[in-house]
């Protein structure tokens, strides 16, 4: 079984509708966060979490909301989506240790139409 | 500013023919450089970590080495199940509670032909 997981795979929605992305982790890792992946650019990240008590915004929170609902679950919200959202969406997950290697889900791919 | 730049964009490879990646970047304060393989449609998967200029690591047909201003993917011997995008990310201080954050390069596109 996946060490992260993430739901649904694949979504395709309409402006304006409110979105939410699932993340799920069996690392034991205390550290979750989401990026996006545009073609043409680097993964950018959105928001991070070091534990269900501390959320932060990453470099493109606009638009966007989280929840941590437990060490091993993270989701990310889309309150009102637009077309310039559609992206790949990854969740990833680290230890937090010196290392601190970050470990990603498979992917969700949203389209806004 | 941080940054990281992946050269080439796209490389083909006939099988068996070694090549290298380049991963250049500059940073206010590196931690830590990290190399990811990234299939179609799945998540980056872990390859390396590299900290310190002059460290190299290797796991079977790829090594990854690390100078002051830039980081090298040697690929050996290439195999079709190469094939892949690889990104390279550095890890650096960011924020008031000086927390880490990975900045990614654009990656490079490998294509290993039979």
């Amino acid at each position: 079984d996946a060490d992260v997981t993430q739901t649904p795979r694949n979504r395709i929605t309409k402006t304006g509708k409110r979105i939410m992305l699932e993340c799920s982790q069996t690392k034991g890792h205390d550290r979750m966060y989401w990026y996006r992946q545009d073609p043409g650019l680097g993964l950018q990240l959105i928001y991070y979490s070091f534990d269900v008590k501390d959320i932060n915004k990453g470099e493109i929170s606009d638009g966007y909301s989280v929840s941590r609902q437990a060490q091993a679950k993270f989701s990310l919200s889309l309150e009102s989506a637009i077309p310039n959202q559609t992206a790949l969406y990854f969740c990833a997950t680290s230890p937090g240790l010196v290392a601190d290697t970050q470990y990603f889900g498979p992917g969700t791919r949203l389209t806004v139409l | 500013e941080d940054q990281v730049t992946q050269s080439p964009e796209a490389l083909r490879l006939q099988e068996g023919e070694s090549s290298s990646l380049n991963c250049s970047y500059t940073v206010s304060g590196l931690r830590g450089l990290f190399w990811y393989r990234q299939d179609p449609g799945k998540g980056p998967e872990f390859l390396f970590t590299l900290y310190s200029a002059g460290e190299e690591k290797e796991k079977e047909r790829l090594k990854a080495t690390l100078t002051k201003k830039e980081s090298f993917l040697h690929i050996t011997a290439p195999k079709p199940e190469d094939s892949a995008t690889y990104l390279c990310a550095v890890q650096v201080f960011f924020g008031e509670g000086a927390t880490n954050k990975l900045i990614f390069g654009t990656g490079t596109l490998l294509a290993v032909q039979p």
